[in-house]
């Protein structure tokens, strides 16, 4: 089974341009996480979808941050306009809450997203 | 608030060697689940265990081994007769279990297996 898989796996960009990273979960997940990793800050969460509806997004820096779950298998975190300290490697997780042994409430990661903002 | 700890920022070991990682923990809740995650050069990040608060047996699988007291708030991972491929950042974290799956990481200790 394919695991979960983010695109591109490298972006380099210029300040004040708009980045969009993409995210496809493992099939059947039902929640789905963006997390942000830099030296500075470590993991920390930037939001998290359950069902396809944003339930917390309290870690999203600012207001140039937004994500979006349209369906089931897809989500986008789009940083406008894009700035130097937002380069960082952004990873995307998915777990399933279900009735199954074992498979609730692991989180699954893709291989990252490594932003450059210059 | 809940609190992952892992003190030990960097640790090198001569291969062969056994290694302990140390996590230490604070919630306030009575149910939550532990993890614990690997990063290799690579940059994925690899589910390697995850432990409920109500299970504190020790797990082990192969040379990796786990040993979880609820008394000290500790979840610490040890790896037996290490190998070079050993060689990761390895991370500790902490979920509630209310139907909350956010996870809480700790920073990570750097892990480098010497030949």
């Amino acid at each position: 089974d394919a695991g979960v898989i983010q695109s591109p796996r490298h972006e380099v960009t210029e300040m004040g341009q708009e980045v969009t990273l993409r995210c496809k979960p493992i099939s059947g997940h039902d929640y789905l996480f963006w997390y942000r990793q830099t030296m500075m800050r470590g993991l920390e969460l930037l939001i998290y979808f359950n069902n396809n509806v944003p339930i917390d997004d309290s870690g999203m820096p600012e207001d140039r941050f937004s994500a979006k779950m349209p369906n089931a298998s897809f989500s986008t975190l789009k940083i406008q306009p894009s700035e130097p300290r937002d380069s960082a490697v952004y990873f995307c997780a998915s777990s399933l809450q279900g009735a199954l042994p074992g498979a609730k409430n692991i989180q699954y990661f893709g291989a990252g997203t490594r932003l450059s903002v210059l | 608030a809940q609190k992952v700890t892992q003190a030990q920022t960097e640790i090198s070991v001569v291969e062969k060697e056994d290694v302990t990682l140390d996590c230490v923990y604070e919630t306030r809740d009575t149910t939550y689940y532990l993890f614990w995650y690997k990063q290799p050069p690579s940059g994925e990040l690899v589910f390697l265990i995850r432990r409920n608060s109500f299970d504190e047996q020790n797990e082990i699988s192969g040379r990796y081994s786990w040993n979880f007291q609820k008394s000290t708030s500790s979840f610490n991972f040890t790896i037996t007769a290490s190998q070079v491929v050993d060689s990761a950042v390895y991370f500790c974290a902490l979920s509630e279990a209310r139907g909350n799956e956010k996870l809480t990481f700790g920073t990570g200790t750097r892990l480098t297996i010497i030949p």
